[in-house]
């Protein structure tokens, strides 16, 4: 059973506007959570985390909202690039694992 | 240039046919790991190690084998590969046991006929 979910399994948006990528996840017990990006025929790269103890984190365009009551994570990527368009993984840490989602797909129309 | 390596980048064997897929680093990192990623699952853990000779299960560990002799090298073997383990496997590592800023290398696209 996923632990890590990201309902929407595409997106699409327009270039200079903002996207929101979405994740869930069920167990309290994990205390760190990344996003990763990925583009085609290459491995994921890091792209932003955030610690449980954290609401917030941002760096340049990307910023994560971490909701620990509800169990929610989002990315919000301002303002959307054409280099962008890629698929994001959400990711949870916990006891030397690492949990993921089965991805967004981004696609930031010109 | 610090990255991490797998060979081969593609495979294509037949069921029971022992296979390794290699996986080697050079940022002299300590935690190192495998994925699969499958359609609509994502990325899922294999295994993974925190150090030379201490690896342990991931989430799904049933039908693969992992070790880790050296610190640079952790290797994935499929002792008698099944159609189900049909997959793109990347292997990561990161400086330390905790799971942030793993890097990934270019994966592996195995076919199980």
């Amino acid at each position: 059973d996923q632990q890590v979910k990201q309902n929407s399994p595409s997106l699409s948006v327009q270039e200079g506007r903002i996207s929101i990528l979405n994740c869930d996840y069920t167990n309290s017990m994990f205390d760190y959570f990344l996003w990763y990006k990925k583009y085609p025929a290459e491995g994921p790269t890091f792209l932003i985390s955030i610690s449980s103890i954290k609401d917030k984190n941002e760096d340049g365009r990307f910023t994560v909202f971490l909701n620990k009551s509800a169990k929610h994570l989002s990315l919000h990527i301002v303002p959307s690039q054409p280099g962008d368009s890629a698929v994001y993984f959400c990711a949870a840490s916990g006891d030397y694992k690492l949990s993921f989602g089965a991805g967004t797909t981004v696609t930031v129309r010109a | 240039e610090a990255q991490v390596t797998q060979n081969p980048r593609y495979l294509i064997t037949v069921t029971g046919k022992k296979l390794t897929v290699t996986c080697s680093q050079n940022m002299n990192h300590e935690y190192m790991s495998w994925y699969r990623q499958d359609p609509g699952l994502g990325l899922r853990q294999i295994y993974y190690s925190m150090n030379v000779e201490v690896t342990d299960k991931g989430d799904v560990p049933e039908g693969y084998k992992v070790s880790r002799k050296e610190k640079r090298n952790f290797p994935l073997i499929l002792e008698s590969p099944s159609p189900n383990q049909t997959s793109l496997y990347f292997c990561a590592s990161s400086p330390g046991v905790d799971t942030d800023t793993q890097y990934f290398g270019p994966g592996t696209r195995l076919t199980v006929l």
